[in-house]
């Protein structure tokens, strides 16, 4: 069973990046592709972006100009960063197993706050 | 950008009873629509995928059709553990949610 872990800095100051990482268990990285979603506290689900097992990626037009994913196959894990956030910013993030067509394995999903 | 509408928002209905949760988009998706279930303070469940493939493990009162621009997800009798939000989700042009339905008590 595929088990995903979100992880990084809950507190993100206005303008800084935005750094989570998440770590895969239960399988290899190197075999599926890999997405961060997120969602603003009581509204609905916005996906961000994937990387695929290639390393090749593709983000969420909207979002694409701030948005960095990588992957680092030796750790098993992969990462997101988003730059100069805002008070926008702030959601649930979570990752996932997949992008290409369905997401079947999510993490439990982290608080981001952006706040001075 | 496709933009994937639900309807109803709200659904309320009494344990025992079908849910019929509609998702239109705003141009053809094929059949690259999935599902999913969300209870508060959980993340998704992946139910349909491709319209109407169950995932690993769903109970099969639930189930997936429609083709295009139309889509249902029905449950056929509700169980208490349904009461949930439900969102579709479409990967055939950038990969966009809809807003959600939630199911709801009577």
């Amino acid at each position: 069973q595929v088990q995903l872990q979100e992880s990084g800095p809950g507190l993100v100051k206005p303008s800084e990046t935005l750094s989570l990482t998440c770590t895969v268990s239960g399988g290899s990285i190197s075999s599926s592709s890999w997405s961060w979603i997120r969602q603003p506290p009581g509204k609905g689900l916005e996906w961000i972006g994937f990387i695929s097992y290639s390393g090749s990626t593709d983000y969420n037009p909207s979002l694409k100009s701030r948005v960095v994913i990588s992957v680092d196959t030796s750790k098993n894990q992969f990462s997101l960063k988003l730059s100069s956030v805002t008070a926008a910013d702030t959601a649930v993030y979570y990752c996932a197993r997949g992008g290409i067509n369905r997401f079947d394995f999510w993490g439990q999903g982290t608080l981001v706050t952006v706040s001075s | 950008e496709i933009v994937l509408t639900q309807s109803p928002a709200t659904l309320s209905l009494s344990p025992g009873e079908r849910a019929t949760l509609s998702c239109r988009a705003s141009q053809s998706v094929s059949g690259y629509l999935a599902w999913y279930q969300q209870k508060p303070g959980q993340a998704p469940r992946l139910l349909i995928y491709n319209a109407s493939n169950r995932a690993t493990g769903i109970p099969v009162r639930f189930s997936g059709s429609g083709s295009g621009t139309d889509f249902t997800l029905t449950i056929s009798s509700l169980e208490p553990e349904d009461f949930a939000v439900y969102y579709c989700q479409q990967r055939s042009n950038g990969l966009t949610f809809g807003g959600g339905t939630k199911v709801e008590i009577k």
